[in-house]
């Protein structure tokens, strides 16, 4: 595996259920981020990750908790959704913080019913 | 807070050209260029710092205007691989680095 992974690359829930989107880069970044897309909206910063440790936590709801085990892997756990929260979740790595470019996954496309 | 970015939509004939507008209401300190096709995800373009230097990327260049607050988005002799969803992501000196503010996005069409 090169780049950036997410898995799955799909998923459906019901808002009462948890499940965890995973995100792993193999270019030795040592920065990781999570992203919302929404359909017409921009971009929407969620979580940075630093050195595993939590640099940002842009007002994001609680149902959406972020968990970074080592500079490698992160993780978005969910809990009881909402329909709205319904987008597509992004992972990102870069070298640093600070002026540098940020490699994007694929993404994972959540549906929530 | 986000930058603005303009036009919303473009629609060009392969060879034409169009610019690309991304401003901000605050100062600064750097502004990345990404490209998103449908359904895949974006793919980074560029990096104009503060003080830096004008950047190119094949034929899509890019501009950093700091008394402005804005960057232009160059393209140049268009391809029809060119076409996709164009985001500016800002930087500010107020705030802390590495937090992209992207813009709504430039969707760009290449026709034949």
């Amino acid at each position: 595996e090169t780049g950036v992974t997410q898995t799955p690359r799909h998923l459906v829930m019901g808002m009462t259920n948890k499940k965890s989107l995973k995100c792993e880069q193999h270019l030795g970044h040592n920065a990781m981020y999570w992203y919302k897309q929404s359909a017409k909206k921009p971009l929407e910063l969620m979580f940075v990750y630093s050195l595993e440790e939590r640099v940002e936590n842009n007002s994001v709801p609680s149902r959406f908790s972020p968990e970074c085990p080592n500079s490698s892997h992160l993780f978005l756990h969910l809990h009881t959704l909402q329909p709205e929260d319904s987008a597509l979740y992004l992972c990102a790595s870069s070298p640093g913080l600070a002026g540098v470019e940020q490699f994007f996954g694929p993404g994972t496309r959540l549906t929530v019913l | 807070q986000q930058p603005v970015q303009s036009p919303q939509a473009v629609i060009l004939r392969e060879g034409e050209d169009a610019v690309i507008n991304c401003s901000s209401s605050k100062a600064l300190y750097s502004v990345h260029w990404y490209r998103q096709k449908h359904g895949e995800a974006p793919v980074f373009l560029m990096i104009l710092l503060k003080g830096g230097e004008q950047k190119g990327h094949e034929k899509i260049s890019a501009s950093f205007n700091e008394k402005k607050q804005q960057s232009s988005l160059y393209l140049t002799a268009s391809q029809l691989s060119y076409s996709g969803t164009y985001f500016c992501g800002t930087e500010t000196t107020t705030d802390s680095w590495g937090k992209l503010q992207f813009g709504a996005g430039t969707q760009v069409v290449v026709t034949p």
